[in-house]
């Protein structure tokens, strides 16, 4: 049973014009979330990250939207660059039986930019 | 920035073999560290929580015999493949959760490790 949802495994996306990429969560105990950027053969970079009591974070050209409601959240970026070209990864955090707090990941959505 | 390192970065070895990966918080202390799978097309799969001086705690169906990890001190975990086997083949990332907790703290990730079991 997946969590964390991206259900788009990809998206292209003209330079200049916005891209929106679309995490779905199920679990209500998660109130913590992050969007993470990765390049192959590389590990997870953090990119912009945004706690439930908030319904919105935004950092320079990226902008996470939360719906708790809809336990929807997206990421957008605008305006969309040729090195934005990634996979990018939504997690959401809980806390754990361990105490700490572990990241569930969603199967990535693969963006291109195209120039 | 806090950094995450990992050695090696990309391992071929025989099946039959271990293997072992390490994973060091360069520049902070982490008293929990989480290693993770990822197979091509897939999403991150944690694998087990590392915690210094306990027992790692590990997800439903990773076989903790072949699987092996060791927090040995703040900075640095060692997973341990035993007996690898082709099916192990995959990209291995860990991450480190600074000391100072709260959830508002990032984890910050490794560059990951490709293990390839010929």
């Amino acid at each position: 049973d997946q969590q964390v949802k991206q259900n788009s495994p990809s998206l292209s996306v003209q330079e200049g014009r916005i891209s929106i990429l679309n995490c779905d969560y199920t679990n209500s105990m998660f109130d913590y979330f992050l969007w993470y950027k990765k390049y192959p053969a590389e590990g997870p970079t953090f990119l912009i990250s945004i706690s439930s009591i908030k319904d919105k974070n935004e950092d320079g050209r990226f902008t996470v939207f939360l719906n708790k409601s809809a336990k929807h959240l997206s990421l957008h970026i605008v305006p969309s660059q040729p090195g934005d070209s990634a996979v990018y990864f939504c997690a959401a955090s809980a806390l754990s039986g361990a105490g700490s707090y572990q990241l569930t990941f969603g199967k990535g959505t693969k963006l291109s930019v195209i120039p | 920035g806090a950094v995450v390192s990992q050695h090696p970065s990309w391992v071929i070895c025989k099946s039959g073999t271990s293997v072992k990966i390490e994973c060091r918080s360069l520049d902070f202390q982490a008293t929990t560290m989480f290693w993770y799978r990822q197979f091509p097309k897939q999403s991150l799969m944690l694998m087990a929580t590392s915690n210094e001086g306990s027992k790692a705690t590990y997800e439903q169906g990773v076989e903790k015999d072949k699987f092996l990890i060791n927090h040995a001190s703040l900075t640095l975990s060692t997973l341990t493949v035993t007996s690898a086997h082709p099916e192990d083949s995959s990209f291995y990332i860990c991450s480190a959760f600074p000391y100072t907790g709260g959830k508002t703290d990032t984890q910050y990730f490794g560059p990951g490790t490709r293990l390839t079991v010929l």
